[in-house]
């Protein structure tokens, strides 16, 4: 299994939803990230897990809450969001924790999420 | 601060080599290359990365000057699949990867 794997492909939400967004890796990963990418934009950096551990977070509102189960799961959970929070939320991991040279990240297809 | 310079846009003929040029004047001895693209609504999918030698894969070729200044990406025979953003990212490794604007890479039939 070589795949990053995000659910739902699609949310719509409103802004006193809560709602979660999900992503998983079986390849055993140790460094897992949450991007933002708006429309015709490049992906912005939101946090960074590494072995687990929340290692950065590049001063994301809390709204946004990331989660780190375990190895192989990621979640940002969202709360009271804004119609600007819509965007397409990419999940990516890469083999080795944070800081390690010669080292590539597999993206996710991302979750396209609306906020009315 | 962007670390590297790319045409924010490119034709290339379906057949023919799609030649991406990247200019990254400013980076250290440690960082390496690297390149990935996006394909419309999709995730950004890595191409190939390299430090000083120029490097092949089976979807592309890196070519980096001596002086690590710029660098080409080479897709041999460009096909309609690789109409994508292409970006060019100057990085230690898995730190922080930061995405600039890219070249908007379109090919033509």
């Amino acid at each position: 299994d070589t795949e990053v794997t995000q659910t739902p492909k699609h949310l719509v939400m409103g802004m006193t939803n809560k709602k979660s967004l999900k992503c998983e890796q079986h390849m055993g990963h140790r460094a897992m990230y949450w991007y933002k990418q708006k429309a015709k934009k490049p992906p912005e950096l939101m946090f960074v897990y590494s072995y687990e551990k929340l290692s950065i977070n590049e001063s994301v509102p809390s709204r946004f809450s990331p989660e780190c189960p375990n190895s192989s799961l990621l979640n940002l959970h969202l709360h009271a969001l804004q119609p600007e929070d819509s965007a397409l939320y990419l999940c990516a991991s890469s083999p080795f924790g944070l800081g390690t040279a010669d080292e590539k990240l597999f993206f996710g297809s991302g979750t396209q999420l609306s906020v009315l | 601060d962007a670390k590297t310079t790319q045409p924010p846009s490119m034709d290339c003929a379906e057949g023919r080599a799609a030649n991406l040029p990247c200019n990254h004047s400013t980076i250290s001895g440690n960082e390496y290359v690297y390149w990935y693209r996006q394909i419309h609504s999709q995730g950004p999918q890595y191409i190939i990365h390299g430090l000083k030698n120029n490097e092949t894969n089976e979807m592309a070729s890196l070519i980096i000057t001596e002086d690590r200044k710029s660098s080409t990406l080479i897709l041999p025979h460009a096909t309609l699949r690789d109409t994508a953003v292409y970006y060019c990212i100057v990085n230690f490794g898995n730190e922080k990867l930061t995405f600039g604007t890219g070249t908007r890479l379109t090919i033509i039939p």
